[in-house]
């Protein structure tokens, strides 16, 4: 089974603060991307990648980065915390474009002060 | 703009009975449909997907129905289980897209 590892599950961090959200896939999946999920928003998407170096903004990129380095990992970068980044954060990967499964980590609680 | 509705916030469902989770989607260009379960403080996980080439999927006790003329997706569980107690969200994408655009999710309770 494809497995997607979100290294923190829950986080604490100040306002202000620079924050780094680590995601690892283990089936050299092409696509890579980051979710963040509010109450009644559903999935918004902050950022996608289909290959190393390369990335596209989604939906709501504002006050995010991201790197991808290698195949198999996706970071999420918050340069300055704010409150309003206080959010469930959903790294997931699928094979290629189009029609595929999106499979997803188990999720990052993030809570800014 | 929202291309993905799931106008049903919640639903509470019998052990038992049959579950029924709807979605709507405007744009015409989707060509394929997922269904995702989540429980809290966990990753969405896949339950089941379909192709616009086709109008019902089925898995064990999921079955996905879509009517493209009503540009309508549901999900249907039989029979319901109290481990089934999660918010469902339907997702779609159009093929050579990347762009899988989600609902805002109904969370279904299974009452034993």
């Amino acid at each position: 089974d494809v497995k997607v590892t979100q290294s923190s599950r829950y986080l604490v961090k100040r306002t202000g603060e620079k924050v780094f959200l680590e995601c690892v896939q283990d089936m050299d999946h092409e696509n890579m991307f980051w979710y963040r999920q509010d109450p009644g928003l559903g999935l918004r998407l902050i950022y996608f990648s289909y290959d190393v170096k390369m990335k596209e903004k989604g939906d709501i990129p504002e006050g995010y980065s991201v790197s991808r380095e290698k195949k198999e990992r996706f970071s999420l970068i918050l340069e300055s915390a704010s409150t309003n980044q206080t959010s469930m954060y959903l790294c997931a990967s699928s094979f290629s474009l189009g029609a595929n499964v999106l499979t997803f980590g188990a999720g990052s609680r993030l809570t800014v002060l | 703009d929202q291309q993905v509705k799931q106008n049903s916030p919640s639903l509470s469902v019998q052990e038992g009975r049959i579950s029924i989770l709807n979605c709507d989607y405007t744009n015409s260009m989707f060509d394929y449909f997922l269904w995702y379960k989540k429980y809290p403080a966990e990753g969405p996980t896949f339950l089941i997907s379909i192709s616009s080439i086709k109008d019902k999927n089925e898995d064990g006790r999921f079955t996905v129905f879509l009517n493209k003329s009503a540009k309508h997706l549901s999900l249907h569980i039989v029979p319901s289980q109290p481990g089934d107690s999660a918010v469902y969200f339907c997702a779609a994408i159009h093929s050579g897209t990347y762009k899988y655009i989600f609902g805002t999710g109904t969370r279904l309770k299974v009452l034993a």
